[in-house]
């Protein structure tokens, strides 16, 4: 099985200077797709940014990127210029693109704070 | 769109009592899902179905638990007879395949006191 590791329970950024979080996954195929959400104190699941396996060039929104590294199964969110509307619980995903409509499996995420 | 909707928002019952959550997907999606998220557990996967039809019920955690699809765009997740421990909040995600990630519902939050 599939598992998504979130080594940083919590992490904190200065308004408008970068962060990163932290993810690392587990998995024996070759086709999948890995995701961030964000969760607001509002509680809403918002997706943040996602990257197909077969992809080699890393995702970007707006200020968020991406930094995979497919050998090292690392899957890291870049966050520039950190806003306080940033500050959040943020989850990376897994959802295997070998079996159509599958799960997503989640890590334990991270809890961001952005001070002023 | 309204994206995807769940109901109630806010649950409160009593130990015993049973309780129906209710979801209603984005319209075109095919697949549904159900996720209950604790402190202690994060986000577990409860329920998926495709095409109305259940895929993995392998998250439901007792027989007290049960999910329906009646059609492409309801849901109902029932706990009978629900439980303290069963306390948490529960959401509702829809996509079209998955390929492009998940559209999550606000949520239930429930309260069995």
């Amino acid at each position: 099985a599939q598992t998504v590791t979130q080594s940083q329970p919590e992490m904190s950024v200065q308004e408008a200077e970068t962060v990163t979080l932290s993810c690392t996954y587990d998995t024996s195929e070759s086709d999948y797709y890995l995701f961030w959400y964000k969760q607001p104190p509002s509680r809403q699941m918002i997706l943040v940014i996602r990257q197909e396996a077969y992809k080699q060039q890393n995702a970007t929104e707006n200020r968020f990127s991406v930094n995979f590294q497919k050998a090292a199964k690392s899957f890291s969110l870049k966050i520039s210029d950190s806003q306080l509307g940033d500050a959040a619980m943020y989850f990376c995903a897994y959802r295997s693109g070998e079996t159509s409509g599958s799960r997503l499996t989640f890590g334990e995420g991270t809890q961001l704070t952005v001070n002023p | 769109d309204a994206g995807v909707i769940q109901s109630p928002r806010h649950e409160v019952t009593e130990m015993g009592q049973e309780v129906t959550l209710r979801c209603k997907p984005i319209s075109g999606h095919n697949s549904l899902f159900w996720y209950r998220q604790t402190m202690m557990r994060g986000l577990e996967l409860l329920i998926y179905f495709n095409n109305n039809v259940p895929i993995d019920d392998s998250g439901m955690p007792e027989d007290r638990f049960s999910a329906k699809m009646p059609n492409a765009s309801f849901s109902t997740l029932k706990i009978q007879p629900s439980e303290p421990r069963d306390s948490a909040v529960y959401f509702c995600a829809s996509s079209f395949w998955g390929n492009y990630g998940y559209t999550f519902g606000s949520g239930t939050r429930l309260t069995v006191v």
